[in-house]
């Protein structure tokens, strides 16, 4: 099994900065992911953090909005870049534990 | 792009009452998976199924993946107001580790 812990649980930032979420996984995994979820609705797949390469990213994201870091097999971060309102959402980080994906608590945004 | 649908989006219901959740999709999928999710808090996982027309049991819980490998059922039998959540199907697509979530399905249940 894996635990994952993210950091910050919650943030309410301006528009125009940006906000780096940490994942820590208390074991060492070979996949990790960054995902997006609005209050009550489903995820949706941002990238995959990949160690020691780029991240690859999904249809409509891009690196120059969410650069996404993975030093090593249990850490990764994810920045959320010059912000605006609609980036208001739930931030989830997951590991792939051999066929289980683990979930972290999730990172809450609000962008005023 | 591969969609997976949920229904029913919205579901109340009052304890001891049975229900079932639909998730389907045009898409094979090599296995699917259902979470269930609690506010603020990330979803965790229920079980897996893998096989086309498999059948698992989790106490109250009976979830099924469809022959073709493109749909899945959850039935619920006599929930509990603590079956309260967001359930999620999630399926992987062969020769990848990404898994696509479907749309989600919101339980309510009333004591």
């Amino acid at each position: 099994s894996a635990v994952i812990s993210q950091k910050p649980s919650r943030d309410i930032c301006q528009r125009g900065t940006s906000l780096t979420i940490q994942c820590q996984v208390d074991s060492q995994v070979t996949m990790m992911f960054w995902y997006r979820q609005q209050p009550g609705q489903s995820l949706t797949l941002i990238a995959t953090a990949n160690q020691g390469s780029e991240a690859t990213y999904e249809s409509g994201f891009v690196i120059d909005k969410f650069p996404i870091s993975r030093p090593n097999l249990t850490f990764s971060t994810l920045t959320v870049s010059n912000m605006s309102p609609e980036d208001s959402s739930i931030y989830l980080c997951s590991a792939l534990a051999g066929d289980t994906q683990y979930f972290g608590p999730g990172t809450r945004l609000t962008v005023l | 792009t591969q969609l997976l649908e949920q229904s029913p989006q919205f579901l109340s219901i009052q304890e001891g009452e049975n229900l079932t959740v639909y998730c389907n999709s045009s898409s094979v999928f090599s296995s699917l998976q259902w979470y269930r999710q609690e506010p603020g808090e990330g979803p965790v996982l229920l079980v897996t199924v893998v096989t086309g027309g498999e059948v698992k049991k989790l106490k109250r819980l009976t979830f099924q993946f469809g022959d073709a490998r493109k749909d899945s059922s959850l039935h619920i039998t006599a929930a509990q107001p603590g079956d309260t959540g967001l359930y999620l199907c999630a399926g992987l697509t062969s020769g990848t580790y990404k898994y696509i979530f479907g749309t989600g399905t919101r339980l309510k249940v009333l004591a």
